[in-house]
């Protein structure tokens, strides 16, 4: 079956400390693949999206994702994290064929201290 | 506020009681997605519409859940028989049919607590 991988789940770093998450799917058809992220007591907003072209895609706040076909991933990067970013963050992806659900990670729950 | 909206923001019930949740969409969004997101786990696949058409359930869709979506627009997600483990979040979600990227747009969700 089809799944997506968020490999850390906690993490913490120190405002202005540069931030990759990991995102690997098994599925070896076309997908889209997207971030999405979820303040603390707000609902699920999307960062950044890829569908096709360019596989460096640069999303709101800052931050950007790259698609590396040939490792079925989509990490989600940012340069410089803010206490503002503290939130949880979801990679998820759609198969372009069949159905158009969307097939979520279990998270990465990022804490930035100030 | 063109957004996804969801409605009650918050139930909390007795186990063996029947509740029902509305989502409405964005006005233009043809298809209807419902998930549901446990505490530490990303949200699941539950059912979607496109237009009044249920077009696929998620086998976490047991007898005791059913969807509605009866003119194309609004949602219902009942669940009978209430169950300590059906306590989660309940999201919804609209797209457009045609849009070249199927990005999904989601509401703010309904917390339901079983007692």
């Amino acid at each position: 079956a089809q799944s997506v991988s968020q490999h850390n789940h906690h993490v913490i770093l120190s405002e202005a400390a540069s931030l990759e998450l990991g995102c690997n799917y098994s599925y070896g058809g076309t997908v889209n693949l997207f971030w999405y992220v979820q303040y603390p007591g707000q609902h699920l907003q999307l960062l950044l999206k890829y569908f096709s072209g360019d596989p460096l895609v640069k999303g709101i706040k800052g931050f950007e994702a790259e698609f590396i076909k040939s490792k079925f991933s989509f990490n989600l990067r940012k340069p410089s994290v803010q206490w503002s970013d503290t939130a949880e963050y979801f990679c998820a992806v759609i198969l372009t064929s069949g159905t158009y659900k969307y097939i979520f990670g279990t998270g990465t729950r990022l804490k930035v201290l100030a | 506020d063109t957004g996804v909206s969801q409605d009650p923001r918050h139930k909390i019930t007795k186990r063996g009681q029947n509740v029902t949740f509305r989502c409405d969409p964005i006005s233009e969004h043809n298809r209807l997605y419902w998930y549901r997101q446990t505490l530490g786990q990303g949200p699941e696949f539950l059912t979607y519409f496109q237009n009044e058409a249920q077009l696929e359930k998620s086998r976490l869709l047991s007898d005791r859940f059913s969807a509605e979506r009866p003119k194309g627009s609004f949602s219902t997600l009942e669940i009978q028989r209430t169950e300590q483990g059906d306590s989660a979040m309940y999201l919804c979600a609209s797209s457009l049919a045609l849009a070249e990227n199927n990005e999904q747009f989601f509401g703010p969700g309904t917390r339901l607590t079983v007692l």
